[in-house]
């Protein structure tokens, strides 16, 4: 089946380092987003991204449909960046059973 | 806009009890989505509403587990007879439209705890 791998799984920075997350999927994907959750729990969308380039504040995406991956760029990392960021497809425009991967989880430190 | 509000945040049971999980979806959004969250699995689709009506309820276990939206202010989600790997945080999530063309909006989770 469809599956979502993030990588890495975890990792630690200091504050003002750049961070690139990757994601990586078994087949095409007609939608892919990428979503923030915090220490806390909350989830909230990122932004959406299905191919090319996005930017957004300190973070840009970038997404190559053909070779199924997707990266998550953050510059300037903050401690308030700290949480795990997860990837999620929608692999087929006709279901809706989204997929998320596991999630890369990142420690900003002061 | 209070966002997508979840009722009980926290919610511990006994096994072969019953449980309910309450979504209140943010006032003019049509789509409705459930999904599990553990360590090890990771977060799960469940099930799907659009306007009201079920659309794709492929991630739901077969048994024990009932979703429903009677109405355009709230979803329920069922766990009949609970066991103790139904233990998870259950999302609720809302949207505009279908996730393809939508931002999809969170609750904070149930927090569900089987004994």
């Amino acid at each position: 089946g469809q599956q979502v791998q993030q990588s890495p799984s975890s990792l630690v920075l200091q504050e003002g380092e750049n961070a690139e997350l990757q994601c990586n999927f078994s087949s095409t994907a007609t939608q892919l987003q990428w979503f923030y959750q915090s220490p806390g729990g909350s989830l909230v969308s990122l932004l959406s991204n299905p191919s090319g380039t996005k930017h957004t504040g300190r973070l840009t995406s970038t997404t190559v449909t053909k070779e199924r991956r997707s990266s998550l760029h953050i510059s300037s990392s903050q401690t308030t960046d700290s949480g795990t960021y997860l990837c999620a497809i929608d692999p087929d425009t006709n279901a809706y059973k989204v997929i998320f991967g596991k999630g890369t989880h990142l420690h900003v430190l002061p | 806009n209070a966002g997508v509000i979840q009722t009980p945040r926290h919610k511990v049971t006994g096994k072969g009890q019953e449980a309910t999980l309450w979504c209140e979806p943010i006032s003019g959004h049509s789509a409705v989505f459930w999904y599990r969250q553990t360590i090890v699995q990771g977060l799960e689709f469940l099930t799907y509403f659009r306007n009201q009506a079920p659309i794709d309820d492929s991630g739901m276990p077969k048994e024990r587990f009932s979703a429903q939206m009677p109405n355009q202010s709230h979803s329920t989600l069922k766990i009949q007879s609970t066991q103790p790997q139904d233990s998870a945080v259950y999302l609720c999530a809302s949207s505009l439209g279908d996730w393809v063309y939508a931002e999809q909006f969170f609750g904070p989770g149930t927090r569900l705890t089987v004994l």
